[in-house]
């Protein structure tokens, strides 16, 4: 099942480059996540919106932007990003933000960004 | 603050052999707690998850997880290994109230043939 889509699944950039992350989830959900995966580390969140409102913003630089147009979608706007910036980013969403906490996130396969 | 620790970044166990992952919670209010695997160039997929209901949790591909309060766990276990289930593993906690998700470090399983 592909409740959560991504794309592109890998992208190569520069730093001096813009570009945007998609996420698209058909689950019916309220709330989205951005989350970085880099080696050797765990999971990073880096923003959660919840019915479109950004409700978390993890300490993450300006140069990555998130919008939230619609509980169904979520971009990550990329600009002049660092080599260190290179990771997995995942997308993920669930039922609601802040309600239960037992309602489980489900994850999209995610973009591999490499950065020049 | 909540938090898991997975002890062991490798496990590699034979296939046909039990399979056990270690996940220990810390958190000062009742947790949920859950395992998601993930497969190669994937995301992560949940395999389970503990919501204050029983306290053996059964999940995909034959895995089970048990909650033991007194001794702050959540162990992932499998009776029989098979290739398939090559992956990383990762535990992770959250409370009522929120949905936010503190994840472990993940624990990479190897199947020996």
């Amino acid at each position: 099942e592909t409740g959560v889509t991504q794309t592109p699944r890998h992208l190569v950039m520069g730093m001096t480059n813009k570009k945007s992350l998609k996420c698209e989830q058909h689950l019916g959900h309220n709330a989205m996540y951005w989350y970085k995966q880099s080696a050797k580390k765990p999971l990073e969140l880096m923003f959660v919106y919840n019915f479109k409102e950004q409700t978390e913003n993890n300490s993450v630089p300006s140069r990555f932007s998130p919008e939230c147009p619609n509980s169904s979608h979520l971009f990550l706007h990329l600009h002049t990003l660092q080599p260190e910036d290179s990771a997995l980013y995942l997308c993920a969403s669930s039922q609601e933000s802040g309600a239960l906490g037992n309602q489980p996130q489900h994850f999209g396969d995610g973009t591999r960004l490499s950065i020049l | 603050a909540q938090s898991v620790t997975q002890l062991g970044s490798h496990v590699s166990v034979s296939e046909g052999a039990l399979v056990l992952l270690r996940c220990n919670y810390s958190s000062s209010v009742p947790p949920y707690l859950f395992w998601y695997v993930q497969y190669p160039n994937q995301g992560l997929q949940l395999l389970l998850k503990y919501t204050s209901a029983a306290t053996l949790v059964k999940g995909i591909n034959g895995f089970e997880a048990e909650f033991k309060k007194s001794e702050t766990s959540f162990h992932l276990t499998k009776p029989s290994a098979h290739m398939s289930d090559a992956a990383e593993y990762f535990c992770a906690v959250s409370y009522f109230g929120n949905e936010k998700l503190t994840f472990g470090t993940g624990t990479r399983l190897t199947i020996i043939p």
